[in-house]
């Protein structure tokens, strides 16, 4: 089974400063896709954004935007003036492209935003 | 359209009662899944379903039983009960194919005495 690590537990950031959460993800395959869900106290799973590996690319989706390194299998997550409502917990996740049935998740990062 | 439609919201169980978490999706998906959220371990897939009738394990199915007789709904049977079970569950659903994200079910909160 694909593993993913996100080694940050709990991050902080300054209300409308940057801050980039970390995830790796362990796979020989070559063609995959990479999200990232949000999590707010409503516990509510919330997509914000996804990679396919095929592309170089990296994708953006208004303040979030990801940095996409397949050789060293990072994925990391970049929030972008960042905002009160952006405190959650962060789930990296991983999906085969090929045996796709499953999704593989990180442990998480819980983001303070300090206002 | 509803979404993904989970029901309980809570449930209190005691040892060994068994019980039906129930998941309804209105978006005509293929694929339905069961995962466990815990603190500090991330989600974990019990069990998933491809499309009508068809059903298989994930990464921790024991104690806990599937089926899939329609499209829209996916129930998760807890045979007996037990603390180790105690966690919150999350039903999702997804389109077949590409990079189609999972969509999930606001949660249920499941404590068992």
């Amino acid at each position: 089974a694909q593993t993913v690590t996100q080694s940050q537990p709990e991050m902080s950031v300054q209300e409308a400063e940057t801050v980039t959460l970390s995830c790796t993800y362990d796979t020989s395959e070559s063609d995959y896709y990479l999200f990232w869900y949000k999590q707010p106290p409503s516990r509510q799973m919330i997509l914000v954004i996804r990679q396919e590996a095929y592309k170089q690319q990296n994708a953006t989706e208004n303040r979030f935007s990801v940095n996409f390194q397949k050789a060293a299998k990072s994925f990391s997550l970049k929030i972008s003036d960042s905002q009160l409502g952006d405190a959650a917990m962060y789930f990296c996740a991983y999906r085969s492209a090929i045996t796709g049935n499953q999704f593989y998740f990180g442990t998480g990062t819980s983001l303070t935003v300090i206002p | 359209n509803a979404g993904v439609t989970q029901t309980p919201k809570f449930q209190v169980l005691k040892t060994g009662q068994s019980m039906t978490l129930q998941c309804a999706q209105d978006m005509n998906h293929e694929y339905m899944s069961w995962y466990r959220q815990d603190p500090g371990m991330g989600l974990r897939l019990i069990h998933y379903s491809v499309g009508a009738g068809i059903t298989d394990q994930g990464e921790v199915p024991n104690g806990y039983n599937v089926s899939r007789s329609t499209t829209e709904d996916f129930p998760l049977r807890l045979l007996s009960a037990a603390p180790s079970q105690t966690s919150v569950y999350f039903c999702a659903s997804r389109r077949q194919g590409g990079n189609q994200p999972q969509h999930f079910g606001d949660g249920t909160r499941l404590s068992i005495l």
